[in-house]
């Protein structure tokens, strides 16, 4: 079966230090990845998704960036984080596109608050 | 993909009740929708979903109904638990945008003992 990893589940960083959040997939190959942010009582933000190794899409512009060194490892990374950086990150995957109407399985989150 | 960024509505229900939960979509071509449950603090979970040539799908406890006319869908939790205690998102997925879902805006639902 599939599984979902990511670290750390909870940080507190002060503002202009550098963020890196990690993900891994086992399971399953060549899978579309996802990150996604949700501020405290609200819905889910797209950040980033990725196809494939080295291919990545932005939805959002921001002070976050994302990369893929390897097919089941997605990290979201920031040089300088702001305040407005807080929040719960989620990472996700799915099958391959091509696979229609395919769902979306999501991590256990990382609390971020930057402070 | 980007959710609507509104703060939460809220259904509260008396525990043993059944509860209903709704999502207005808003793509016509919508083809796949799925209903997701986030506990506080853990990410959201898979509870069940629908392709758009059925109007009805039961799972365990709960039930998906999709109105394609009026592009609506509800989800149905028979006899709610405490352990229902979460919010609710419902998602929609069309070919065209490959893999890419558009979230609901979440529904939190409060189940009362």
């Amino acid at each position: 079966s599939q599984t979902i990893h990511q670290w750390p589940a909870t940080l507190v960083q002060p503002v202009g230090s550098p963020l890196s959040l990690e993900c891994t997939v086992e399971g399953t190959s060549n899978p579309n990845l996802y990150w996604y942010r949700q501020a405290a009582g609200r819905g889910l933000q797209l950040l980033f998704y990725s196809v494939g190794i080295g291919q990545i899409s932005s939805e959002v512009p921001q002070n976050l960036s994302a990369s893929r060194p390897q097919d089941r490892q997605f990290i979201l990374s920031s040089k300088k984080l702001l305040l407005s950086d807080s929040g719960f990150y989620l990472c996700a995957w799915s099958a391959p596109t091509g696979h229609s109407g395919n769902t979306i399985y999501f991590g256990e989150g990382s609390w971020l608050t930057v402070v | 993909g980007e959710s609507v960024g509104l703060h939460l509505p809220t259904l509260s229900v008396q525990e043993g009740d059944n509860s209903i939960i709704n999502c207005a979509y808003s793509n016509s071509a919508s083809d796949y929708f799925i209903w997701y449950k986030q506990e506080s603090g853990k990410g959201p979970q898979f509870i069940i979903d629908i392709r758009s040539n059925m109007d009805k799908r039961q799972g365990q406890r709960v039930t998906v109904l999709l109105n394609k006319t009026v592009k609506h869908l509800s989800l149905q939790i028979a006899a709610t638990q405490p352990g229902d205690s979460a919010v609710y998102f419902c998602a929609e997925n069309y070919n065209n945008a490959g893999n890419m879902l558009t979230f609901g805006g979440g529904t939190r639902l409060m189940v009362k003992p």
